[in-house]
């Protein structure tokens, strides 16, 4: 059971380039999150999916695209990347819905991200 | 690893004390808290969570302490032991499934 998978690891653009950070769970889990960490900020929300096919926006939106591919799958974009972006993004699931709440999320590892 | 962040509140505690991690939180109407751990080049572990109708949870070598009256969280650790230190997140529900994070204590154990 590997719980949250991210890829990649670790990766490092120059500002303009576009990338995706794919995120998979196999817990069945209803909802999916990504958050960027950045030193001294703590975790800050960018998108979420409350259920398959929906996607919010979450606290830091802005340069970022998100699509949720399937119930095991959420992606998140940056079109085109800019220095500001450099973060440690993590993607997080949750069984919660709006009919089941108050349940916690799990993370998966983290990808790290350098724009230059 | 990289740290996850600078300047953090940080405990620093002898291998076998108890540890205590306070957290104040901003929302009244907040009813589910969590505690995360975050090590050096991980993402954050669940450890323990407490929803507003109780005011203790325990799990193991963990409690968690809810404060409603002046919106104050804490987690004690038992015995703290070197694989303790890291960096502790508390988080409250922000509607909707979403959880707002605090920006984190560091725990340093001595041994």
């Amino acid at each position: 059971n590997a719980g949250v998978t991210q890829t990649p690891k670790f990766q490092v653009l120059k500002t303009g380039q576009s990338m995706t950070l794919q995120c998979a769970q196999d817990m069945n889990h209803n909802s999916m999150y990504w958050y960027r960490q950045d030193p001294g900020m703590g975790l800050r929300l960018i998108y979420y999916s409350a259920s398959e096919g929906t996607t919010d926006k979450g606290e830091v939106p802005n340069g970022y695209n998100v699509s949720r591919l399937n119930k095991r799958e959420f992606s998140l974009r940056l079109e085109s990347a800019a220095p500001s972006q450099t973060s440690v993004y993590f993607c997080a699931s949750s069984i919660g819905t709006l009919s089941i709440s108050n349940q916690p999320q799990h993370f998966g590892d983290g990808t790290r991200l350098s724009i230059l | 690893g990289e740290s996850v962040g600078l300047h953090l509140p940080t405990l620093s505690v002898q291998e076998g004390d108890n540890s205590i991690i306070n957290c104040a939180y901003s929302n009244s109407a907040s009813d589910y808290f969590i505690w995360y751990k975050q090590e050096s080049g991980k993402g954050p572990q669940f450890i323990i969570d407490i929803r507003s109708n109780m005011d203790k949870r325990q799990g193991q070598r963990v409690t968690v302490l809810l404060n409603k009256t002046v919106k104050h969280l804490s987690l004690q650790i038992a015995a703290t032991q070197p694989g303790d230190s890291a960096v502790y997140f508390c988080a409250e529900n922000h509607g909707n499934n979403r959880l707002a994070f605090g920006k984190g204590n560091q725990v340093v154990v001595i041994p």
